[in-house]
């Protein structure tokens, strides 16, 4: 139940396309959905992130899309630039005050954006 | 920018030896945690610090792994007896307390290799 669920795996698309990569939960009780991206060599870092209250946030050329009755949620990476080609990582978490927000993540897609 | 600080990058340790990675978390910060990744695979939890105990544990941290913030500014993960599998890249992430946001900062990485 503790499960997230990402795909693809791994993801070739041309400059200026679209990325879309997809994930599941099965816990209702996550409340906070992160996207991470990690270059190699560097740990993870925080996208864009969203709460179960809507069902889209955009900041700049990333947009997640958020379906509450699925249990499911999107990244979307518009106008795709070789800078963006590194591993992203969905997660999910229910923050609370006692222990903090334990992510739980997806299994990651690499994304590769051919010049 | 604050960031969180993580040594050594890379440690090469007999199996059966006692490894210490270290951290040192964004200074008003509240929440610690530890996450490991395997080459090529997900992110995944380990344990959560919070008011000098640990407030969660995933199944991977047995009685061989063990945490401490010893002088209010490190926190480091002890594993006690190596073993093949531990050999994975070990994150330090920190977060603060925030109703609206859960951003965990990451560290680069400790890369510990099992021989």
């Amino acid at each position: 139940q503790q499960q997230v669920k990402q795909s693809p795996q791994s993801l070739i698309v041309q400059k200026g396309g679209i990325s879309i990569i997809n994930c599941a939960y099965e816990n209702t009780a996550f409340d906070y959905f992160p996207w991470y991206q990690q270059f190699p060599g560097k740990g993870p870092a925080l996208l864009i992130a969203i709460r179960p209250d809507v069902s889209e946030k955009k900041e700049g050329r990333f947009t997640i899309s958020f379906n509450k009755s699925a249990k499911q949620f999107s990244l979307h990476i518009m106008d795709s630039q070789p800078g963006d080609s590194a591993t992203y990582f969905c997660a999910a978490s229910e923050p609370s005050k006692a222990a903090g927000n334990k992510l739980t993540f997806g299994g990651g897609t690499r994304v590769l954006v051919k010049p | 920018e604050p960031e969180v600080t993580q040594t050594p990058s890379h440690q090469v340790t007999q199996m059966g030896q006692e490894v210490i990675l270290r951290c040192v978390p964004i200074s008003n910060h509240l929440y610690f945690y530890w996450y490991r990744q395997i080459l090529g695979q997900k992110v995944e939890f380990l344990v959560s610090f919070y008011n000098n105990e640990i407030s969660e544990k995933s199944e991977i941290f047995d009685d061989q792994f063990s945490v401490e913030r010893p002088d209010g500014s490190n926190f480091t993960l002890k594993i006690r007896s190596t073993k093949l599998e531990d050999s994975a890249m070990y994150f330090c992430a920190s977060s603060e307390w925030n109703t609206n946001t859960g951003e965990l900062f990451f560290g680069e990485g400790s890369r510990l290799t099992v021989l």
